[in-house]
């Protein structure tokens, strides 16, 4: 079974650009998660959404959104690009949402560095 | 903010010694989750125990959890220079709409092996 894929896995932006980071969770998961790592704050939790609809959402602000579409594929964008945006961007699939059996697996994530 | 702190924050071992790393958590859980990131990379999965678990074991892995206490316990025996790594551990947040896959992580143990 294929794991997690992120695209693109590197991306360089300047100030006040937006960007689009892609997320394919493992076959026949149906909720996808997106965390921010950075050096200062760690691994913080974005939002997650479950067949099609967000569940949860983190603490930021609303230039972060997200989206999920029929095939479980979720999209993450940022809007007006911060250089506190710079960070590892990780998805996590799981086959449901919640629970205590619900492992959640990670892709090898977006390194996103704002100029 | 961070629900889990691992101790300790980095751990220096020689090839072939065990390793062990220690998470606290603050809120009431169901499971708990490990993982390791190789430098700056995506997470892996190691284990995942359930709040009516104490122990489980993985391979080289053993895993405790203590909800009396509220911590968990990653050892790695016979470690090896494959194993340098930084580990987390991870809970799922029990502020939820719902239920749902928000993981709140640890700050993290940096684990290095020397040959």
């Amino acid at each position: 079974k294929a794991g997690v894929t992120q695209t693109p896995r590197y991306l360089i932006k300047t100030r006040g650009q937006q960007v689009t980071l892609s997320c394919s969770p493992i076959s026949g998961h149906r909720s996808v998660s997106w965390y921010q790592q950075t050096p200062g704050q760690g691994l913080q939790f974005l939002f997650e959404y479950f067949s099609e609809t967000q569940r949860n959402k983190g603490n930021f602000p609303g230039r972060f959104s997200g989206r999920q579409f029929s095939n479980s594929r979720s999209e993450m964008n940022v809007s007006t690009l911060e250089l506190g945006d710079s960070a590892l961007y990780l998805c996590a699939s799981s086959w449901t949402s919640g629970g205590p059996y619900n492992e959640q697996f990670f892709g090898p994530g977006t390194r996103l560095t704002v100029l | 903010s961070q629900q889990g702190e691992e101790d300790p924050q980095a751990l220096s071992i020689q090839e072939g010694e065990n390793a062990t790393m220690n998470c606290s958590y603050k809120t009431s859980i169901n499971n708990l989750q490990w993982y390791r990131q190789n430098s700056g990379r995506g997470l892996v999965h190691l284990i995942l125990i359930r709040s009516n678990e104490r122990e489980k074991h993985s391979g080289r892995l053993r895993v405790t959890l203590d909800t009396s206490k509220k911590s968990s316990s990653l050892l790695i025996t016979a470690s090896r220079a494959a194993d340098t790594a930084s580990y987390f551990c991870a809970t799922p947040s029990e502020k939820l709409t719902g239920g749902g896959n928000k993981l709140t992580f640890g700050t993290g143990t940096q684990l290095k092996v020397e040959l």
